[in-house]
């Protein structure tokens, strides 16, 4: 079975700072890859998704990911990151039929002023 | 345009009891899914269904039970709630796409306690 890791599970950045957060995924075949963000009591919003073509995707809100084939990986970056972007972060992978996600756990981020 | 509806949003049960969770989308879409959120676990796959009439186990099915007698909606089904079962459950749907690339919809959630 697949699996998806996010090893970051807390970040605390200050407002300007840039942001990394790391995405792996163990599936070796045809992936489609995407970020979710959840701001505390809402639903999971997409950021950005990749399935094909160049390996650096842009999301809104400035939100940015790049896929590396050869180590599995799909990091999601921002240059400078704001106070309202506090929310947690998911990375899945969709493989197979159905479009079934996979998620990773999730990594809380805390912008301070 | 509503997008992914659920209902209710909250509900506390004792163990033992029933309830059903439902979902409804207005986008037309063919897939639908049940999740559930724990702290620390992630989105889980409960159920899913790629269309009218037919429903498929996830990654956690155990305790639940679905139906999607329309296409519109989706319904989660508890039998006999169980603490374990205390989560926040998400409903999601998307198009049929090729090779798995469209994105999920998610609804707001329902926020699930067993006493």
């Amino acid at each position: 079975a697949q699996s998806v890791s996010q090893h970051n599970h807390h970040v605390i950045l200050s407002e300007a700072a840039s942001l990394e957060l790391g995405c792996n995924y163990s599936y070796g075949g045809t992936v489609n890859l995407f970020w979710y963000v959840q701001y505390p009591g809402q639903h999971l919003q997409l950021l950005l998704k990749y399935f094909s073509g160049d390996p650096l995707v842009k999301g809104i809100k400035g939100f940015e990911a790049e896929f590396i084939k050869s180590k599995f990986s799909f990091n999601l970056r921002k240059p400078s990151v704001q106070w309202s972007d506090t929310a947690e972060y998911f990375c899945a992978v969709a493989t197979g039929t159905a479009s079934k996600l996979t998620f990773g756990t999730g990594t809380r981020l805390q912008v301070t002023l | 345009n509503a997008g992914v509806t659920q209902t209710p949003k909250f509900r506390v049960l004792k163990t033992g009891q029933s309830m059903t969770l439902l979902c409804a989308q207005d986008m037309n879409h063919e897939y639908m899914y049940w999740y559930r959120q724990d702290p620390g676990m992630g989105l889980r796959l409960i159920h899913y269904s790629v269309g009218e009439g037919t429903t498929a186990k996830g990654e956690v099915p155990d305790g639940y039970n679905v139906s999607r007698l329309k296409k519109q909606n989706f319904l989660l089904g508890l039998e006999s709630a169980a603490p374990s079962q205390t989560s926040v459950y998400f409903c999601a749907s998307s198009y049929r796409g090729r090779y798995s690339n469209q994105p999920q919809h998610f609804g707001d959630g329902t926020r699930l306690s067993i006493l």
